[in-house]
């Protein structure tokens, strides 16, 4: 299994442009998150989705849009990017049963930089 | 809501010393608590978990933990550092109750450096 899986590891950005990043997991987890990563503030919750079709709002969703057509697939789209969107973007993922204990299971992360 | 306090930011041992890493949480429900990992440009690994059963954790790498109800800290120990053991460390709260959906809220993260 190649767990979770984030495309692409890196891209620089103008200012103003758009893109989006991939997230793939092949453990059959109902759970999907995208966090962002910046020094001293640890990992902030971008969006979340509890299902297929389903999204929801993180602590810091602005400037961003998600969505989950595939349930091992979760995309994170920027429409116009600003330099405060710089940031390592880290996908995770975490099955619908509650044993684990909600354990997460992470990406490598994508390093964004936006000009 | 709850919440994750990381005393120290950074925290500089020497190869072969104690490592402590502090860790205190706020939560109205019973929490889960975990410790992840994360070395230089990777993504985070879980160290250890706590949910609810023994309240003294044994994690990976030699690291283990300490759930302490009465004092909301679950503090990370190692007895004796490795210079592999540099890394960022974060510790994060969850819970089932509340409404929460089981997000993952993490403290800001202590970075751990090793000296030889």
């Amino acid at each position: 299994n190649a767990g979770v899986t984030q495309t692409p590891k890196f891209r620089v950005l103008k200012t103003g442009q758009s893109m989006t990043l991939l997230c793939a997991q092949d453990m059959n987890h109902e759970y999907m998150y995208w966090y962002r990563q910046d020094p001293g503030m640890g990992l902030r919750l971008i969006h979340y989705s509890v299902g297929e079709g389903t999204t929801a709002k993180g602590e810091v969703p602005d400037g961003y849009n998600v969505s989950r057509l595939k349930k091992q697939n979760f995309l994170l789209g920027l429409e116009s990017a600003a330099p405060s969107q710089t940031s390592v973007y880290f996908c995770a993922s975490r099955p619908l049963a509650r044993p684990s204990g909600n354990e997460q299971f992470f990406g490598p992360g994508t390093r964004l930089t936006v000009l | 809501a709850q919440s994750v306090t990381q005393l120290g930011s950074h925290v500089s041992v020497s190869e072969g010393a104690l490592v402590l890493l502090r860790c205190n949480y706020s939560s109205s429900v019973p929490p889960y608590l975990f410790w992840y990992v994360q070395y230089p440009n990777q993504g985070l690994q879980l160290l250890l978990k706590y949910t609810s059963a023994a309240t003294l954790v044994k994690g990976i790498n030699g690291f283990e933990a300490e759930f302490k109800k009465s004092e909301t800290s679950f503090h990370l120990t190692k007895p004796s550092a490795h210079m592999s053991d540099a890394a960022e460390y974060f510790c994060a709260v969850s819970s089932n109750y509340g409404g929460s959906q089981g997000n993952l809220i993490f403290g800001k993260g202590t970075k751990l450096s090793v000296k030889p």
